[in-house]
């Protein structure tokens, strides 16, 4: 199956930096990455879906100034936590899919990165 | 807006007993449904999936779910346990011309020997 990679696979930062998070798709050319925020011992909240070249779309409730979502091209998005707080700590997981919008086409996942901020 | 249910955070089986974990979905049009499998500190593994077509799907390590369109669910099942199977379980549902994922809150799976 298509591979996803995430850089880094684990991260820690103090307070009030910013981070940047890494999402590439290995051998297909993603049209759309999504964005997951993943607390310990609880579901996948999708944060933030992006097509490439465009603006990304963010879920209600999730902040898009702190969180910066860039689609460069087919293979590589990134998200920024940007003034990172504790709070903001937890497993980021990118996903990617090729394909038209209303046609089955299936996601696939990265292995997620793991931030702590101190 | 689709929406997953997944009862029993913590499910316990026995190795060599069914494994049987239980889906509901809420969805305004015929969905797209899936189990994944998470390990720790890993990404998502799709399981098996549910498009078009025949409701009894067969996935990846032995695992198998059926979709009910009357009863709404997409139970997931392995007629016997192995100690690898011991992991989160997450099924997820996607509408038609919709790509966005939701998720259930999972179940970890602990296998006993």
């Amino acid at each position: 199956g298509a591979v996803v990679s995430q850089h880094p696979s684990w991260v820690i930062c103090k307070s009030g930096t910013s981070v940047k998070i890494e999402c590439r798709s290995l051998d297909f050319q993603a049209t759309t990455m999504f964005w997951y925020r993943q607390f310990p011992k609880q579901s996948l909240m999708l944060m933030a879906t992006s097509n490439e070249g465009s603006k990304a779309t963010y879920e209600q409730g999730v902040e898009k100034d702190k969180f910066l979502i860039n689609h460069a091209s087919l293979t590589l998005s990134t998200l920024t936590v940007t003034s990172a707080h504790p709070e903001d700590s937890s497993f980021y997981i990118c996903s990617a899919r090729v394909g038209l919008a209303g046609l089955y086409n299936e996601q696939f996942f990265g292995p997620g990165t793991r931030l702590t901020v101190l | 807006a689709q929406s997953v249910t997944q009862l029993g955070s913590h499910v316990s089986v026995s190795e060599g007993a069914l494994v049987l974990l239980r889906c509901n979905y809420s969805s305004s049009v015929p969905p797209y449904l899936f189990w994944y499998v998470q390990y720790p500190n890993q990404g998502l593994q799709l399981l098996l999936k549910y498009t078009t077509g025949a409701t009894l799907v067969k996935g990846i390590n032995g695992f198998e779910a059926e979709f009910k369109k009357s009863e709404t669910s997409f139970h997931l099942t392995k007629p016997s346990a192995h100690m690898s199977d011991a992991a989160e379980y997450f099924c997820a549902v996607s509408e038609r011309g919709n790509n966005r994922l939701a998720f259930g809150k999972g179940n970890q799976v602990v296998v006993i020997p």
